[in-house]
């Protein structure tokens, strides 16, 4: 069956730039979670949404960093202004319970 | 609050060889615990998982044992493979916390023929 999908795989954005990454998780999956993996790091939690309500977001980094899901499926994540510091790979996983399943990731390069 | 600490690598073996990745894990609730795979140039996949005290998780050779009372959960694989070579990750997730995940820092793991 599918899994989780996201777009772009890669982007390159300028310093000040607007970025908005997509995220298709598993068809059916009520939690979807974003992370945000540094160089040789494990990946940091960032924002987690029940259906279409953000019930945490307390690991954006900054204002800058915003997420919806609008219809419980399909989320966005949208990063204002970026900086140099938010070039990492950013990760979104949908769950069954307590079962995460990730997708390949977005490589974000701000220069 | 949750966190993990892994055994920093990077590990290089030879084929055939034991393989053994610590994980140790604070946690104020009652958590579940996993191991993720990131092979070169794919995504984070779930290797194995345990979900309660004294539970063994398996998968492909590897094992790992939910040990309560050494707030651990050590890999292990008897017989590593060339193609086992890629980044293990400790992580667990707590009912009381959403289940989000807490990773360890990763640990990478090369096997030669």
């Amino acid at each position: 069956g599918a899994g989780v999908s996201q777009s772009p795989r890669y982007k390159v954005a300028k310093r000040g730039q607007d970025v908005a990454l997509r995220c298709d998780p598993i068809s059916g999956h009520v939690s979807l979670f974003w992370y945000q993996q540094a160089l040789g790091q494990g990946p940091e939690f960032l924002t987690y949404f029940q259906n279409e309500a953000q019930l945490d977001k307390s690991g954006l980094p900054s204002d800058r960093f915003f997420a919806e899901r609008p219809e419980g499926s399909v989320s966005t994540l949208k990063i204002q202004r970026t900086q140099q510091e938010d070039s990492a790979v950013y990760l979104c996983a949908s769950s069954s319970k307590e079962t995460q399943y990730f997708g390949p990731g977005t490589r974000l390069l701000v220069l | 609050g949750n966190s993990v600490t892994q055994m920093e690598g990077p590990v290089t073996l030879s084929e055939e060889a034991f393989l053994t990745i610590n994980c140790t894990y604070t946690a104020t609730g009652y958590p579940s615990l996993f191991w993720y795979v990131q092979y070169p140039g794919e995504g984070l996949q779930l290797l194995l998982k345990a979900t309660k005290a004294d539970d063994k998780g398996s998968n492909k050779g590897f094992e790992a044992t939910y040990r309560k009372e050494t707030t651990s959960f050590h890999l292990e694989k008897g017989s590593v493979q060339v193609s086992d070579s890629a980044v293990y990750f400790c992580a667990l997730s707590d009912v009381g916390d959403d289940y989000k995940l807490s990773f360890g820092a990763g640990t990478t793991v090369t096997v030669r023929a």
